[in-house]
């Protein structure tokens, strides 16, 4: 069980806007820690898309952002594209116990 | 540019240590801020920080793997390694070598992975 909550799965016909939550708690989230999102392909390594909240590294498309309020984030993937299709995670830092860095569940993207 | 391979044994037996490491190419293990993770997936699971490590501070670990955890560099390879003792097959999963950026705003310490290894599974079966 995760410390941040994902819905396992999320759909959408290609060129619509799909949003992809994130759920945590005033240990993480909550407490301002940022957050940052991933992608995978199957059998490939995470794909950072989202870092700092709502920062694009270079490269990543301006259709991803990201937004942040109270104990949750979410991402936003606008003109869904067929090559969008993957798992998405999001991340941050959780000061309960020691402290960890914490992944989300991860959400399933579906493409129509 | 920087680029990060695991390698290791794929099989390990219970109650053994596993053991990986991850060679950094294309930069200095010693530059900047970085962080050099571990990160770990279960089979058709999510993913789990393991624990990091700065050239010049001392391991940071995940709380729930820390008492069977050892992470170290050596700066004259290039590379950082993982040490995972007394496995169980609930170790099973592909790992991840990752490279971790920290910074400072009004929360406070946060860190994104910016680079990531292929990932290497390893099962641990007899």
């Amino acid at each position: 069980q995760s410390v941040l909550t994902q819905p396992p799965s999320v759909s959408g016909a290609p060129g619509q806007r799909v949003t992809i939550s994130c759920t945590g708690s005033n240990s993480n989230i909550g407490a301002g820690y940022d957050v940052q999102w991933y992608h995978q392909l199957p059998g490939t390594a995470p794909k950072l898309l989202i870092y700092g909240d709502n920062n694009r590294p270079s490269g990543v498309p301006d259709r991803f952002s990201g937004s942040k309020s109270g104990t949750s984030a979410s991402l936003a993937i606008t003109g869904l594209q067929p090559e969008d299709e993957a798992d998405y995670y999001c991340q941050s830092y959780d000061s309960s116990l020691s402290g960890s860095w914490v992944f989300g569940g991860g959400t399933k993207l579906t493409v129509l | 540019q920087v680029q990060l391979q695991e390698s290791g044994p794929g099989l390990v037996k219970p109650s053994q240590t596993l053991s990986l490491t991850c060679t950094v190419s294309g930069g200095s293990i010693s530059s900047g801020g970085n962080y050099w993770a571990w990160v770990r997936q279960h089979p058709g699971k999510g993913l789990e920080w393991i624990g990091y490590i700065h050239y010049n501070e001392s391991p940071y670990y995940s709380p729930s793997l820390q008492s069977r955890l050892a992470i170290s560099v050596d700066t004259s390879k290039n590379q950082f390694s993982l040490k995972l003792s007394s496995v169980t097959a609930a170790d099973t999963a592909v790992y991840y070598c990752a490279r971790g950026r920290h910074y400072y705003d009004v929360s406070g310490l946060n860190c994104y992975f910016d680079l990531w290894g292929r990932g290497t599974l390893v099962t641990v079966s007899s």
